[in-house]
């Protein structure tokens, strides 16, 4: 089976930065994602990283180490519409297929 | 231009009845998903498809049928709603298996109520 940890909840003031931590435990690991939600609505794609190092798309970046089945999430400069939850997901190889395993998401609160 | 689109929105509907939810994506996307979203907000892989051939069949009761008619289209029916369904439904879509292209693209969502 697949374990993802990433926190409940966490608060930050607009402008700062914020990590999401995750921690996973996988076989036939091959890549993590990280997705946005606001409340009520899809999930949206943020990024994907399938090697060890850093990604980075602007505002955010994603960090990976498969060695330690670690990832964060880095949001900087916050603004007050990043105020949703983050859900980091982790996608295995499996005999019929890669399946996609989601944590129970991050849910950020950004204030002013 | 909707990428991926699920019918209805929102389903109340009361125990015991049989409902279906509708999924249509116009991406050209070769692979689609069912996944239900608790209360707790934990969203859990019920099916997938790959060229109309189901490929991921998770623990889900026989009480949901996925349907597949094409590539662009994925139902989902329930036969005998219980209070346990209710929950948010996402369809979801993919390029193909493996890769960045593995990349899903999440329909609105269907939050079914079941009384």
């Amino acid at each position: 089976g697949q374990n993802i940890d990433q926190p409940t909840e966490m608060t930050a003031t607009e402008g700062a930065i914020v990590q999401i931590n995750c921690t996973y435990q996988t076989s036939g690991f091959n890549g993590l994602f990280w997705y946005q939600q606001h409340a009520g609505e899809a999930p949206t794609f943020l990024s994907y990283n399938v090697l060890d190092g850093l990604e980075e798309k602007g505002r955010f970046s994603s960090f990976l180490s498969r060695s330690k089945g670690y990832s964060y999430l880095l949001l900087k400069e916050l603004q007050m519409k990043d105020s949703a939850s983050y859900l980091c997901a982790v996608r295995a190889f499996k005999a019929a297929g890669n399946k996609l395993t989601f944590g129970g998401g991050t849910r950020v609160l950004v204030k002013p | 231009d909707t990428a991926v689109s699920q019918t209805p929105k929102y389903l109340v509907t009361q125990m015991g009845n049989d409902k279906s939810i509708k999924c249509e994506q116009n991406l050209g996307h070769d692979t689609m998903y069912w996944y239900k979203q608790d209360s707790k907000k934990f969203l859990k892989i019920m099916f997938s498809y790959n060229n109309k051939e189901l490929i991921i069949n998770e623990t889900v009761p026989n009480r949901f049928s996925p349907k597949s008619p094409d590539k662009a289209h994925l139902n989902l029916h329930i036969n005998s709603l219980e209070l346990g369904d209710s929950a948010v439904y996402f369809c979801a879509s993919s390029q193909a298996q493996g890769g960045f292209t593995d990349t899903q693209y999440f329909g609105p969502g269907t939050r079914l109520t079941v009384l």
